[in-house]
């Protein structure tokens, strides 16, 4: 399977640990994005890169949020300090890059749950 | 916020032709229409996009009005598998930017 992979599918932890999650995108895709989902709600958008630059980032990602992307191929999402407004969906998704409305293909997400 | 305005949710029998509407009455001329539908647990799944012309693919069909002030999916033959939400998206082509902006979408209900 060549689609975009998340890992953890699901972490629980404690309120004011560190999490981070790994987010794998379709290997030819030089965009690659960061989604918040709360239950009921539509998908937000938290961060984008284009190769190993961060070039958007969405008044919802706080300074406890921070994303990575080191190489241009995989990217990680570290959650400092979590806090239980943090539990959610973080989905991923890929695309190609500039000069056309790509569209974007979505990971299965990580479901997070803070205690 | 969203620009664009769906119901919250439809019902259709199975084997019937479910039509979801949208409306995005402040769409620009470089504003794409794009459909996604989100299976429960799932991420996001792209479904098919247009500008202007009526577009079809293998899973569904994009219906824009000629004002493209509104537009219908059409998935010709719906089955249980077609329960979703679907999510009507809004966005420029090309540039830097980058996100999709979802609403609530439409919770579609394939009944037997």
């Amino acid at each position: 399977d060549t689609g975009v992979s998340q890992n953890p599918r699901h972490k629980i932890t404690k309120r004011g640990q560190n999490v981070t999650f790994r987010c794998d995108p379709i290997s030819e895709h030089n965009r690659l994005y960061w989604y918040r989902q709360t239950l009921g709600q539509g998908p937000e958008f938290l961060t984008y890169f284009q190769n190993e630059a961060q070039l958007e980032k969405s008044r919802l990602l706080s300074d406890r949020f921070s994303a990575e992307r080191p190489k241009g191929s995989f990217s990680t999402l570290e959650i400092q300090r979590t806090e239980q407004g943090d539990s959610a969906m973080y989905l991923c998704a890929s695309s190609l890059g500039q000069g056309g409305p790509y569209e974007q293909y979505f990971g299965p997400g990580t479901r997070l749950t803070v205690t | 916020d969203a620009k664009t305005t769906q119901p919250p949710s439809m019902d259709c029998a199975e084997g019937r032709a479910a039509n979801l509407p949208c409306n995005h009455s402040t769409i620009s001329g470089n504003e794409y229409v794009y459909w996604y539908r989100q299976i429960h647990s799932q991420g996001p799944q792209y479904i098919i996009h247009g500008l202007k012309n009526n577009e079809t693919n293998e899973m569904a069909s994009l219906i824009i009005t000629e004002d493209r002030k509104s537009s219908t999916l059409i998935l010709p033959h719906a089955t249980l598998r077609d329960t979703a939400v679907y999510y009507c998206i809004v966005r420029v082509k090309g540039g830097s930017q980058g996100n999709l902006i979802f609403g609530k979408g439409t919770k579609l209900s394939v009944k037997p």
